[in-house]
């Protein structure tokens, strides 16, 4: 079946630095692939679209800057959250959905603690 | 803007009990997506509905889609304690296309008690 791999799984780093996110879809390519924020207990908030070889689109409330999204290629899109604070801590997921798979497959979620 | 809704938030069951969960969304959906997330883990895909009506059953797991199209269930027979996690509906968002963005509603948290 249809495999994304986000990695890291889970990343420490201190207020003001960045931190990247790597989301790769290993058996299928995804033109789109989309960023969630999850909150403990909470439901998954989508925060942008990726899109191969363009813009992404972010969802109302999200700012961009903050939140940089790259879709390179066909398999690989990246999130990286810039001059983290520690209310960024969260736990981000990536999802994608191609022409050969059923549903949209996750990512195994990255848990990001900023200190 | 749309809206789905999920409810109840939480369920506590005795193991053995069955368990529902229910899902409305404020506009007519195209079709609808069940995921189940285990406690530390990732939302996984389990079925999607696409007919008015439908009912698709996997196992223990039996999935409705309403003949409006606007809510649906999920229902587990005789829960085990495997079935612990989050249960999510989604939909597609209003003017979405096929492998666009989903609505999910706010999910429902099980727990099995052996």
């Amino acid at each position: 079946g249809a495999v994304v791999s986000q990695h890291p799984s889970r990343v420490i780093c201190k207020s003001g630095t960045s931190v990247k996110i790597e989301c790769r879809s290993l058996d299928f390519q995804a033109t789109t692939m989309f960023w969630y924020r999850q909150f403990p207990k909470k439901s998954l908030m989508l925060m942008a679209t990726s899109n191969e070889g363009s813009k992404a689109t972010y969802e109302q409330g999200v700012e961009k800057d903050k939140f940089l999204i790259n879709h390179a290629s066909l398999t690989l899109s990246t999130l990286t959250v810039t001059s983290a604070h520690p209310e960024d801590s969260s736990f981000y997921i990536c999802s994608a959905a191609g022409q050969s798979t059923y549903g949209y497959t996750f990512g195994s979620g990255t848990r990001l603690t900023v200190v | 803007g749309q809206q789905v809704m999920q409810i109840p938030q939480y369920q506590h069951v005795q193991e053995g009990e069955d368990f529902t969960t229910y899902c409305n969304s404020s506009t007519t959906l195209s079709n609808i997506q069940w995921y189940k997330q285990r406690p530390g883990g990732h939302p996984v895909f389990l079925i999607q509905l696409v007919k008015s009506g439908e009912v698709k059953k996997q196992k223990r797991l039996t999935f409705q889609f309403g003949e409006a199209k606007k809510n649906s269930s999920l229902h587990i027979t005789a829960t085990q304690t495997t079935d612990v996690g989050t249960y999510f509906c989604a939909g597609p968002s209003a003017g979405g296309t096929s492998y666009g963005k989903l609505t999910f509603g706010q999910g429902t948290i099980l727990t099995v008690h052996p």
